[in-house]
């Protein structure tokens, strides 16, 4: 079972903060790289998929950067908003299309 | 509107009793699959499928079954053989692109609790 590991756990940040966290993952073995926003009585939506060495993704405020030589991948989020708050999901891909999903990063928003 | 759907929403179930979760989607997916979350911990897959007719297992499949008979269906079937069955429960689907799997689309989840 591959481990893929999230942090922080949890995190509150202030209106207007720029924040980021960490998914680290094993090299071995590796197709891709998910990223997943999880709100609370909704389901989770993808934000990403990367695949490359040195791939850098955005949407609107929030970017992802992968660096699979090393295991890990960052997700920025520019200017929280109260409407940032949920879960992020990392995910890695292996074949045969399986990911395996790391325990995700539940970030609060404060207004 | 294309979506996963699952049903029911709510399951409450009889220690002993076998249930099963229904997951449809008119995505034209490929790949289906069943993940379970429990509190503290990130989700688990426990089957998928990537064609009609083929299923393997995942990381915690013990106790549970699958069927695919057809693209749009995956049910889900939780046995009296899996220990610790409450839980909420997740179905996806995906479409290989760019040389990956796809990003996965979820359904809402069905929340079983085993009384």
């Amino acid at each position: 079972i591959l481990n893929v590991e999230q942090s922080p756990q949890s995190l509150h940040v202030q209106e207007g903060d720029s924040t980021s966290f960490t998914c680290s993952f094993p090299s071995s073995n590796f197709y891709a790289l998910h990223w997943y926003r999880w709100e609370t009585a909704k389901s989770p939506e993808a934000l990403f998929v990367m695949t490359l060495n040195g791939d850098e993704k955005k949407k609107g405020r929030i970017s992802a950067t992968l660096n699979t030589k090393e295991g890990y991948s960052y997700l920025y989020i520019k200017g929280s908003q109260p409407e940032d708050s949920a879960t992020y999901l990392c995910a890695q891909e292996t074949s045969g299309s399986r990911l395996t999903f790391g325990e995700g990063t539940q970030l609060t928003v404060n207004p | 509107d294309g979506g996963i759907t699952q049903s029911p929403k709510y399951l409450f179930r009889k220690e002993g009793q076998n249930v099963t979760l229904s997951c449809e989607q008119n995505l034209n997916h490929d790949a289906m699959y069943w993940y379970r979350q429990d509190p503290g911990q990130g989700l688990r897959l426990i089957y998928y499928s990537q064609i009609v007719n083929d299923f393997q297992k995942g990381d915690i499949a013990e106790g549970y079954s699958v069927s695919r008979e057809k693209k749009e269906s995956f049910p889900l079937t939780v046995t009296s053989a899996q220990k610790n069955p409450t839980a909420f429960y997740l179905c996806a689907s995906s479409t290989p692109r760019q040389g990956t799997g796809g990003e996965l689309f979820f359904g809402e989840g069905s929340r079983l609790t085993v009384l």
